[in-house]
């Protein structure tokens, strides 16, 4: 099976745009979650998505935000970057076995300058 | 506090060392995780345990639910063992997969 994917890998933005980053899952896979790695606050969990629907939120402001098509496929956004901003972004998939294990992507790289 | 803490930080040895990484929590879990993080950034789980003891290869991570605290031991290190490790738990409290992070530790192996 092929991995979890994450495009693009690498993004440098401008303070006040937005970013739309994507995660394709494992086959098979219908959770998707999504964490920020910062090297101040480490790894910080986003939200995660579960058949289309969210199923849990962390402490991130409302410019961040995500949404799951119908084949598992996630996106988050981001609108009005802020330099606080930049960080690897890192989506993980699992299936949907209770304590099923996560599957981590190579994780996009973002720069807001 | 944070919920999950790690120690040491930082961990330097020769090859060829056995090496431990603790790991302590603070709320009830359903499971623990070990995560290896190379330089670039991706991320493997290394174990998920709810209890008991797991192996895999020179890598043993040991559970104990009733103090709340986790190893991860590498026997015969060597460099390519250099890395993050993570220790992440589950909670009880949340649905789903959402995962809590220890800061992570450090491992230069020198050759």
């Amino acid at each position: 099976k092929a991995g979890v994917t994450q495009t693009p890998r690498y993004l440098i933005k401008t303070r006040g745009q937005q970013v739309t980053l994507s995660c394709s899952p494992i086959s098979g896979h219908r959770s998707v979650s999504w964490y920020q790695q910062t090297p101040g606050q480490g790894l910080q969990f986003l939200f995660e998505y579960f058949s289309e629907t969210q199923r849990n939120k962390g402490n991130f402001p409302g410019r961040f935000s995500g949404r799951q098509f119908s084949n598992s496929r996630s996106e988050m956004n981001v609108s009005t970057l802020e330099l606080g901003d930049s960080a690897l972004y890192l989506c993980a998939s699992s299936g949907t076995g209770t304590g099923a294990e996560q599957y981590f992507g190579p994780g996009t790289r973002l720069t807001v300058t | 506090k944070n919920e999950v803490e790690q120690s040491p930080q930082n961990l330097t040895a020769q090859e060829g060392e056995f090496i431990t990484i603790n790991c302590s929590y603070s709320v009830g879990i359903s499971a623990l995780h070990w995560l290896q993080q190379h330089p670039g950034g991706g991320i493997v789980s290394l174990f998920m345990l709810s209890s008991g003891k797991k192996k895999h290869g020179r890598l043993i991570a040991t559970i104990n639910i009733q103090e709340k605290h986790s190893s991860l031991h590498i026997t015969a290190s060597h460099p390519r063992d250099s890395a993050v490790y993570i220790c992440a738990v589950r909670s009880v409290e949340t649905s789903g997969s959402r995962l809590t992070f220890g800061e992570g530790t450090q491992l230069t192996v020198n050759p």
